[in-house]
């Protein structure tokens, strides 16, 4: 079956510095692989995705994201963390293999400080 | 755009009622429709795809009997939690999609029920 794991539970960052987050997809073919961003008590918001095509995509709020077929990786980035930044992120994976389902890993929780 | 709309975004209710949660794509035609749950400091976990104007398919371990969903139009569908008890209390949330498979899910902001 499809996995995503999310190695980090919690991660915590100055203000400023450069951020990583790593995940990791278990998937037969190239998957569709998504970014999303949770705030305490709310829905999911689209950082970035990954169809197909240059393997560093470029998403909202600063981030970006790179493609690696060799390490089944899809790790999201930033180079200035704003306080903003603070909240839940989410990789998630969806490919025709197992439906029209997205897999979700279990969530990473950065934490900013000042 | 890609909005998602859900209504209400929180409700209390007592046990043995039900409970009626709307999602709504704004801006665009949604052909799919999702719903999950998240428990707290939990990932999310599918319940059920609904597509227009046909049944939903639910996971496995989802009752259907108790998680009513109806797809009525492109841009609606509705979860209707039946005879609830303190256990359905979690957050709920929906996405939508315009129309391939394997397309962009568009997510809500989410629904927290409560049930006394």
């Amino acid at each position: 079956a499809q996995s995503v794991t999310q190695p980090d539970i919690h991660i915590t960052v100055s203000e400023g510095a450069s951020l990583e987050l790593r995940c990791n997809y278990s998937y037969g073919a190239t998957p569709y692989l998504f970014w999303y961003v949770q705030s305490p008590g709310q829905g999911l918001q689209l950082l970035l995705k990954y169809f197909s095509g240059d393997t560093l995509v470029q998403g909202i709020k600063g981030f970006e994201a790179e493609f690696k077929r060799s390490q089944s990786s899809f790790n999201l980035r930033k180079p200035s963390v704003h306080w903003s930044d603070a909240a839940e992120y989410f990789c998630a994976v969806v490919g025709m293999e197992y439906g029209n389902k997205l897999v979700f890993g279990a969530g990473t929780i950065l934490r900013v400080k000042s | 755009g890609a909005v998602v709309s859900q209504h209400p975004s929180r409700v209390i209710c007592k046990s043995g009622t039900s409970v009626k949660i709307e999602c709504r794509s704004l801006d665009f035609q949604a052909t799919t429709m999702f719903w999950y749950r998240q428990f707290p400091k939990q990932s999310l976990m599918l319940m059920a795809t609904s597509n227009e104007g046909s049944k939903a398919t639910y996971e496995q371990g989802v009752e259907k009997d108790k998680f009513l969903i109806n797809h009525a139009s492109l841009t609606l569908s509705t979860l209707t939690v039946t005879s609830a008890h303190p256990e359905d209390s979690s957050f709920y949330i929906c996405s939508a999609q315009r129309g391939a498979p394997l397309d962009t899910q568009y997510f809500g902001p989410g629904t927290r029920l409560t049930v006394l």
